[in-house]
């Protein structure tokens, strides 16, 4: 049972539009909620992240969107840059456990 | 500083043979932590030290996995005898503190394949 989901496995967007990344999440004891970026034959690294007791959290030209109520949350970038092209991964934890349950990573490719 | 360092970058071996993985932590991070993709799915925890000591192991797939914190410094993560099902990337990654916060670093990756 996947616990996180990410419906998309890839998504186009011009550059200097907005690029909208979905998550889905099935477990409601989920407490914090991370997005990373993962660029070929390199390790994820952390973009944002956003607690369970806030609804909107932004960096710079990222925002993370929690929706609890429907268990939904989504990563816009604005505007799109080449170097946004990577694939990203939602993350989600509860409680103080250091577990992260991880979806499966949507593949964004900004078009010039 | 040197970030998580893992090694070997990619590994091909047969099925029934042993293979060993070994990550490098950055210096200081007491948290060291061994997660799996398999096939382009979702990453998957695999187990969690915190120094020398294993907190949470719940994540491995079974007693053919075998990990190990030298003195709470790198770690070998020895998968004996690999099946097929074992192909994937293994990422290691190490925090000084809370994994959930902007201190975690992830490695390059371990891209396994078992043939």
């Amino acid at each position: 049972d996947q616990q996180v989901k990410q419906n998309s496995p890839s998504l186009s967007v011009q550059e200097g539009r907005i690029s909208i990344l979905n998550c889905d999440y099935t477990n409601s004891m989920f407490d914090y909620f991370l997005w990373y970026k993962k660029y070929p034959a390199e390790g994820p690294t952390f973009l944002i992240s956003i607690s369970s007791i806030k609804d909107k959290n932004e960096d710079g030209r990222f925002t993370v969107f929690l929706n609890k109520s429907a268990k939904h949350l989504s990563l816009h970038i604005v505007p799109s840059q080449p170097g946004d092209s990577a694939v990203y991964f939602c993350a989600a934890k509860r409680d103080s456990n250091y577990q992260l349950i991880w979806g499966a990573g949507t593949k964004l490719i900004i078009k010039p | 500083e040197a970030g998580v360092t893992q090694f070997p970058s990619h590994s091909v071996i047969e099925k029934g043979q042993t293979v060993t993985l070994r990550c490098d932590p950055i210096s200081g991070h007491d948290n060291l932590y061994w997660y799996r993709r398999v096939m382009g799915k979702e990453i998957k925890f695999l187990l969690h030290f915190v120094k020398e000591s294993k907190q949470d192991e719940s994540g491995m797939p079974n007693n053919r996995f075998l990990a190990e914190r030298t003195g709470g410094t790198y770690s070998t993560l020895k998968v004996q005898p690999a099946e097929l099902e074992d192909s994937g990337v293994y990422f290691c990654a190490s925090s000084q503190g809370q994994f959930w916060d902007t201190e975690a670093f992830f490695g390059q990756g371990t891209r396994l394949t078992v043939v």
